[in-house]
C-alpha cells in the first residue's frame, strides 16, 4: 500500500513565522504535489515536483515555495505566514504512467494567529 | 482553464438507498478521478476512469469521454460512505495536474 504522511496533523503558528510542512511518501513516486483545501473553494494546487530538485507552480504560488531535496520528500514553506493561509493543506504523490493515481497524506490543518 | 462541475452539491440519503453523483467537465481529459474525504479529512481515492465502467465492491464508476461526463453510483449506502466526494480532471499533457470539482457533500443517516 502506497502510503503518504505528513509531519502535523495540527499546527498553530503566529503571522510572521516561517512554518515548514513536511511530506513524505514511501513508493518512490516522481511526482509530488501540495494542494490548500478552504471551505467554498475546494483544493487548489500550490506546487508540484517530477523530480528531486524540480518544481514547478501551481495555480496559487504566491507566499509559498518549495524544497524537494529526495525523492520521497517534498517541503512546502511558508517564509512569512500570513493569518489568510490558516488552511487545510493535503500532499498527495502520483507514479508514472499508467499508474496516475493521486494518493493524498492525511492533511495539516494550519491556524495562523 | 478546464471547468470541473460536480452535482448535486448536497446529498442526503437513507442507509441502504442507492444513488448517482454526476461530474462534468469542459474540455478533453485523459485522467480522470474519483475520491472519497471522510469526515477526519483523508482523500482516498476511489477510481483511476479516464474511460468504460469499473466496479469496485458497491461503488462503481462510468466516464463517457466524448461527452465529456462522469458518474458515481453508491449502491446500498452505508453510513461510512458518508463524506465528500469528489471528482477530479486533467487535461492531456498537463503532467499528472488535477483540477478538482467542488465535490458532493454526502450523508447516509441510518
Amino acid at each position: 500500500d502506497v502510503k503518504v504522511t505528513q509531519s502535523s496533523r495540527y499546527l498553530v503558528k503566529r503571522t510572521g513565522e516561517k512554518v515548514f510542512l513536511e511530506c513524505v511518501q514511501d513508493m518512490d513516486h516522481e511526482n509530488m504535489f501540495w494542494y490548500r483545501q478552504d471551505p467554498g473553494l475546494g483544493l487548489r494546487l500550490i506546487y508540484f515536483s517530477y523530480d528531486v530538485k524540480m518544481k514547478e507552480k501551481g495555480d496559487i504560488p504566491e507566499g509559498y515555495s518549495v524544497s524537494r531535496e529526495k525523492k520521497e520528500r517534498f517541503s512546502l514553506i511558508l517564509e512569512s505566514a500570513s493569518t489568510n493561509q490558516t488552511s487545510m493543506y493535503l500532499c498527495a504523490s502520483t507514479g508514472p504512467p499508467p499508474t496516475d493515481t493521486q494518493y493524498f497524506g492525511p492533511g495539516t490543518r494550519l491556524t495562523v494567529l | 482553464g478546464i471547468q470541473v462541475e460536480q452535482s448535486p452539491p448536497d446529498l442526503i440519503l437513507q442507509e441502504g438507498a442507492n444513488s448517482t453523483l454526476r461530474c462534468n467537465f469542459s474540455d478533453s481529459v485523459n485522467n480522470l478521478q474519483w475520491f472519497h474525504q471522510n469526515p477526519w479529512g483523508q482523500l482516498i481515492n476511489l477510481f483511476y476512469i479516464p474511460s468504460g465502467t469499473k466496479q469496485n465492491g458497491r461503488l462503481s464508476a462510468t466516464t463517457v469521454a466524448t461527452e465529456r461526463y462522469s458518474l458515481l453510483y453508491i449502491s446500498s449506502s452505508q453510513t461510512t460512505d458518508s463524506g465528500v466526494y469528489f471528482c477530479a480532471v486533467e487535461r492531456w499533457a498537463a503532467g499528472n495536474k488535477l483540477t478538482f470539482g467542488g465535490g458532493t457533500r454526502v450523508l447516509v443517516k441510518p
